[in-house]
C-alpha cells in the first residue's frame, strides 16, 4: 500500500524466537516510521529514522526490540526472545513528499505477526 | 505525549445517514490526519487538516487547532464507510510522530 512494501505479510513464531519484519519504500523517502497495532488499539509509535540513523526511539517497548536502516532505505524491525504480547500488526509509514519530514503520513500494509 | 480521546467509540448508522466524529487532543499539534482503517486492515489517509476546513466527496473534516478538537462528517453514509476512523495528531516536535486515538468503530447497516 502507497508505496511501500512489508515483508512477511504475516508471521507465525513460536515464543522465544527472534523475528526481523522489513520494510522497503520507494526511494527517494528521507524519513521513515515504525508503528504498531495491537487488536482494538490505534497504532502506536515505535522509532522514526532520518536517513540512516534512528532521531527518536522513544517508542520502542523494551531492549528486546530494535531496528535498523543501513543505507537509509529499507529498514528491518528485530524482535528477539518474542513474547505473546508481541502479537500485532507492525506497521512501516513515511511522509508524503520525499526528503520532507512532516506532513501527511502514508502506511505500508504492515506484517502480522502471531507469537504462539 | 499528547492524548487523544475519539467519540463515540460505537456507532451504528442506516445507510444514507449522516455522522459526525469528534476527536479532542492535549497538546498544541503542527498537524492532524484523519484515517479510515478498513476490514482488511489498511489505513487509508482521508485528511490531512492541522486547521479550517476540507471536503472530499461526502466526508469532511474540521479542525479548530487553539480549541484542541477535530471533526469528521460524514454524510449520506454507505455500508462502505464501515471501519475504524482514526484521529492522528502530531508534528510537535517537528517531525511527523503522530499520536493515534483508540479510534470510532463505524457499522453501516443496509
Amino acid at each position: 500500500g502507497a508505496g511501500v512494501s512489508q515483508t512477511p505479510s504475516n508471521k507465525v513464531t513460536e515464543k522465544g524466537k527472534y523475528v526481523e519484519l522489513r520494510c522497503d519504500p520507494i526511494s527517494g523517502h528521507t524519513a521513515l516510521y515504525w508503528y504498531r497495532q495491537s487488536l482494538g488499539q490505534g497504532p502506536e509509535f515505535l522509532i522514526y529514522f532520518q536517513g540512516t540513523g534512528a532521531a527518536d526511539d522513544s517508542g520502542l517497548p523494551n531492549d528486546r526490540f530494535f531496528a535498523v536502516r543501513p543505507e537509509g532505505s529499507v529498514s528491518t524491525l528485530k524482535i528477539q526472545r518474542t513474547e505473546r504480547g508481541d502479537s500485532a500488526v507492525y506497521l512501516c509509514a513515511f511522509p508524503r513528499a520525499s526528503g520532507r519530514v512532516g506532513g501527511e503520513l502514508f502506511f505500508g500494509e504492515g506484517s502480522r505477526l502471531t507469537v504462539l | 505525549g499528547i492524548q487523544v480521546e475519539q467519540s463515540p467509540p460505537d456507532l451504528i448508522l442506516q445507510e444514507g445517514a449522516n455522522s459526525t466524529l469528534r476527536c479532542n487532543f492535549s497538546d498544541s499539534v503542527n498537524n492532524l490526519q484523519w484515517f479510515h482503517q478498513n476490514p482488511w486492515g489498511q489505513l487509508i489517509n482521508l485528511f490531512y487538516i492541522p486547521s479550517g476546513t476540507k471536503q472530499n466527496g461526502r466526508l469532511s473534516a474540521t479542525t479548530v487547532a487553539t480549541e484542541r478538537y477535530s471533526l469528521l462528517y460524514i454524510s449520506s453514509s454507505q455500508t462502505t464507510d464501515s471501519g475504524v476512523y482514526f484521529c492522528a495528531p502530531g508534528g510537535s516536535g517537528g517531525y511527523q510522530k503522530v499520536t493515534f486515538g483508540i479510534g470510532t468503530k463505524l457499522q453501516v447497516i443496509p
